[in-house]
């Protein structure tokens, strides 16, 4: 399988601790974006990497999160002291373009990570 | 900053029958894209529109890009069972890759 793949797909905590998790994106994508989305609602924009680096990060996102992208491949995702309100299905998303230009490249989403926190 | 409003919430149709969602933007769209999520899965990329009053089609999706560039439609003819899920159109991404979504258009069709 050459898609993104996500892992896990499924992360059940009790609130407080901290979890994360991991987007494998397809292979020479040089783009790597993070959504959130809950029930009803279309991906909510979380933080973007374009090669190792983190360009652009949603207000949103509290100082519990935290995205990293060492080698320019995969990616993290870690939300720390988690509340019951960052239960979401977490997505993740990679494409292919050139860099410093307005982004039209087509972007294949991963299977998601659902998180519940109790 | 940009949001994108999707019309109707919901449709519910008969199989067979023609199904039309719209996506109205604020602000003028340099391009716009148009995603299906089914139910349990995540959002899969169907098209771009970028030059205004485009029209593409797909088999039985054609969408359509406003002469403004700030409205889009996706319509489907004669809907099948397997049309099923949520049918969202995307703005543009910025040169720091944010896009954003609208909540989407949930379609249901009964056999």
């Amino acid at each position: 399988d050459t898609g993104v793949s996500q892992d896990p797909r499924h992360k059940i905590t009790k609130r407080g601790q901290n979890v994360t998790f991991r987007c494998d994106p397809i292979s020479e994508h040089n783009r790597l974006y993070w959504y959130r989305q809950t029930l009803g609602q279309g991906p909510e924009f979380l933080t973007y990497f374009q090669n190792e680096a983190q360009l652009e990060k949603s207000r949103l996102l509290s100082d519990r999160f935290s995205a990293e992208r060492p080698k320019g491949s995969f990616s993290t995702l870690e939300i720390q002291r988690t509340e019951q309100g960052d239960s979401a299905m977490y997505l993740c998303a990679s494409s292919l373009g050139a860099s410093g230009v307005p982004s039209t490249d087509t972007q294949y989403f991963g299977p998601g990570t659902r998180l519940t926190v109790l | 900053g940009q949001q994108v409003m999707q019309i109707p919430q919901y449709q519910h149709v008969q199989e067979g029958e023609d199904f039309t969602t719209y996506c109205n933007s604020s602000t003028t769209l340099s391009n716009i894209q148009w995603y299906k999520q089914r139910p349990g899965g995540h959002p899969v990329f169907l098209i771009q529109l970028v030059k205004s009053g485009e029209v593409k089609k797909q088999k039985r999706l054609t969408f359509q890009f406003g002469e403004a560039k700030k409205n889009s439609s996706l319509h489907i003819t004669a809907t099948q069972t397997t049309d099923v899920g949520t049918y969202f159109c995307a703005g543009p991404r910025t040169n720091a890759g944010k896009s954003t979504f609208g909540d989407g258009t949930t379609l249901t069709v009964k056999p």
